[in-house]
């Protein structure tokens, strides 16, 4: 039983660019929660979704951040004209279900910005 | 707003001495509360949880402690071992916000040899 999954593990990209990360949950899992992890640091809620909707995203920066779950497919942080401040590590994590609260976490990607 | 706040953000022992992390959280329906152990470069991973329905959960050398009433809990690790070292999350699943989970800040722990 494969855990959570997340691709790519790192990437470079220059200011302006475009980050897209993906997150494969667990087997059987409909709920995906994204954190963004800056060195040091604590890990910072940005978004929770089912398959294609958005429960939460009080977390996530209103301009060039989005997220989405499809029904097919693994979920999608995509961060758009990227600045040096959104190097960190962005983990997702994901859970069986509303009421199934454990959440297991991907080994993360790390995210740099040149 | 939902918070989580952890004491203390960084502990060192000596190697077979007890650890202790406490935290303390803001939303009284909150009724979830797991712990996370995060080692260095990798993902952080469960180590035990506690559900507000009771006041202690122990898994051999980790205890968890959780007093509804003052919000707080805390996660007690004995016999600490070097391989003990990492830094360790609690937090908590806030009721009043579709259920997320917030984490505190995080306490490196040191076992030292």
């Amino acid at each position: 039983n494969a855990g959570v999954m997340q691709n790519p593990r790192h990437l470079v990209r220059r200011r302006g660019q475009e980050a897209r990360l993906r997150c494969s949950p667990m087997k059987g899992h409909s709920h995906v929660y994204w954190y963004r992890q800056l060195p040091e640091e604590g890990l910072k809620f940005m978004v929770y979704l089912q398959k294609e909707n958005i429960i939460d995203e009080s977390g996530m920066p209103k301009e060039r951040f989005s997220a989405e779950f499809p029904k097919e497919g693994p979920s999608i942080l995509r961060i758009q004209q990227v600045v040096r401040g959104d190097s960190a590590a962005y983990f997702c994590a994901s859970s069986l279900g509303m009421y199934q609260e454990t959440q297991y976490f991907g080994p993360g990607t790390r995210l740099l910005v040149l | 707003g939902e918070n989580v706040e952890q004491h203390p953000s960084t502990l060192s022992v000596q190697e077979g001495d007890s650890a202790v992390i406490k935290c303390t959280y803001s939303d009284s329906a909150s009724n979830y509360f797991p712990w996370y152990k995060q080692e260095l470069g990798k993902r952080p991973q469960l180590i035990i949880d506690i559900r507000s329905n009771v006041g202690e959960k122990k898994d051999q050398r980790i205890a968890v402690t959780l007093n509804k009433t003052a919000k707080h809990f805390s996660l007690h690790i004995t016999e600490t071992q070097p391989e003990d070292s990492a830094v360790y999350f609690c937090a908590g699943r806030m009721k009043t916000s579709y259920d997320k989970v917030i984490f505190g800040p995080g306490t490196s722990l040191s076992v030292i040899p």
